[in-house]
């Protein structure tokens, strides 16, 4: 699976947009772009995933470059609660054998 | 939406004893579980691969002898901690996905505390 690249931390402030950047410049054309996030202590949760479309969910919305080598995860009005370790994952979509390889991800922190 | 519970949720025991951590899908069924390890201030580190009805898949450098994966439905795994010592203390992750492969995401458990005396 193609390598992702995140910065370590981030800062948001409560009610603000968090735009957290993703770069996969070595992306394959059959992988896929998931996001998923971890509260401390707590399993990862899934947040959204797209292929090449942006996608939108009640949770977030996910901005794909047309190159689909970087993709932008955007909380639209971040709360206390979105504080969070947040990761993007590259993957191939073929069968249900495939894992998810986690790499460092980014800390977000909301704050007052 | 997808659910997979975990149990137990935290562990203390003291060493040497074996440790039973169970992964269920509640509302799909799940052909392959993935169990994942993370250490303190770390990412999650893959460490076998669950398949039903089947050996499991281990990860370079874990130890199937010490860590037994058992996959005996379409809605459970177990992975068992043999003989754990303190270096085994960690937090211990299952995950699950949909059977129909495509680009269905994974769903993670809660997670197991695991805490070896």
């Amino acid at each position: 699976d193609a390598k992702t690249t995140q910065p370590t931390s981030m800062d948001c402030a409560e009610g603000r947009a968090a735009n957290l950047p993703c770069n996969h410049s070595t992306i394959s054309g059959n992988e896929y772009v998931y996001w998923y996030r971890q509260i401390h202590s707590q399993g990862p949760q899934y947040i959204i995933h797209g292929l090449k479309n942006n996608e939108t969910n009640e949770m977030a919305s996910l901005i794909i470059t047309e190159d689909r080598k970087s993709s932008t995860l955007i909380l639209p009005h971040a709360t206390l609660r979105d504080t969070a370790v947040y990761y993007c994952i590259v993957r191939v979509a073929n069968n249900a054998g495939n894992m998810l390889t986690f790499g460092g991800g980014t800390r977000l922190m909301v704050k007052p | 939406g997808a659910v997979v519970s975990q149990h137990p949720s935290r562990v203390i025991c003291k060493s040497g004893t074996s440790v039973k951590i169970e992964c269920r899908s509640l509302d799909f069924q799940a052909t392959t579980m993935f169990w994942y390890r993370q250490f303190p201030k770390q990412s999650l580190m893959l460490m076998a691969t669950s398949n039903e009805g089947s050996k499991a898949t281990y990860e370079q450098g874990v130890e199937k002898d010490k860590f037994l994966i058992n996959h005996a439905s379409l809605t459970l795994s177990t992975l068992t901690v043999t003989s754990a010592h303190p270096e085994d203390s960690s937090f211990y992750i299952c995950s699950a996905r949909e059977r129909g492969g495509g680009n269905q995401p994974q769903h993670f458990g809660d997670g197991t505390r695991l805490s070896i005396l």
